[in-house]
């Protein structure tokens, strides 16, 4: 069956570090990946979209990488700051629908000071 | 702009009770989405709109119904409530240009089933 994974548990990291974030696939070939950011009480926020034939993008302190061999994507956050901590969730272009996204549950970040 | 907005933010029905949920975007925006987001799940699309005029199921569709009533505006029905409905319910839209399927999500209305 086709499935998102994004790890569950949350991911602490100390200020200035870099976060990644994981996002496994199964049983899709998504011709694109999209990362968003929901905070508490809030809709999801679009940040970054990669097409399958673009290995990495990137956009001021945020990188993604998309590997479709490995169906596996990579959220980075070069330098956090406490103001990145947020719910951080993957979609991918769900197969035989009308660009209809398929998201995974997410991963909560939570930057330290 | 006031992007996608939706109405209430908070509701709590008793089992058997209907009610509409409201969404609309001042985008100019083709195609709209319901979503439904439960603790531990990836937010699940109810129903959507490619187009004014269209509506078609989404992976969740059993227990609501849609209008696309302009543009502008799409409605989620619940006809008959049941616990397993209480859910945090998204809208969104997107514009579909040049195959970038950036959606764009209202604040939600947070839905309570007794």
């Amino acid at each position: 069956s086709q499935k998102i994974e994004q790890n569950s548990e949350a991911l602490n990291i100390q200020e200035g570090k870099t976060a990644t974030l994981t996002c496994n696939y199964t049983n899709y070939s998504p011709a694109y990946l999209q990362w968003y950011r929901q905070d508490p009480g809030r809709g999801p926020v679009f940040l970054l979209l990669i097409r399958e034939n673009e290995k990495e993008k990137r956009k001021e302190r945020l990188k993604v990488t998309f590997d479709t061999t490995l169906k596996q994507s990579l959220f980075h956050i070069t330098a956090s700051q406490p103001a990145d901590s947020a719910t951080y969730l993957c979609a991918l272009d769900g197969s035989g629908g009308y660009n209809k996204l398929i998201f995974g549950a997410g991963t909560r970040l939570a930057v330290h000071p | 702009n006031a992007g996608v907005t939706q109405t209430p933010k908070f509701q709590v029905l008793k089992t058997g009770q209907s009610m509409t949920l409201q969404c609309a975007q001042d985008m100019n925006h083709n195609s709209m989405y319901w979503y439904r987001q439960d603790p531990g799940m990836g937010l699940r699309l109810i129903y959507y709109s490619a187009s004014e005029g269209t509506t078609d199921k989404g992976e969740v569709p059993n227990g609501y119904n849609v209008s696309r009533l302009n543009k502008r505006e799409f409605s989620l029905r619940l006809e008959s409530a049941a616990p397993s409905q209480t859910s945090v319910y998204f809208c969104a839209s997107s514009d579909q240009r040049g195959g970038q399927d950036t959606q764009y999500f209202g604040p939600g209305t947070r839905l309570t089933v007794l």
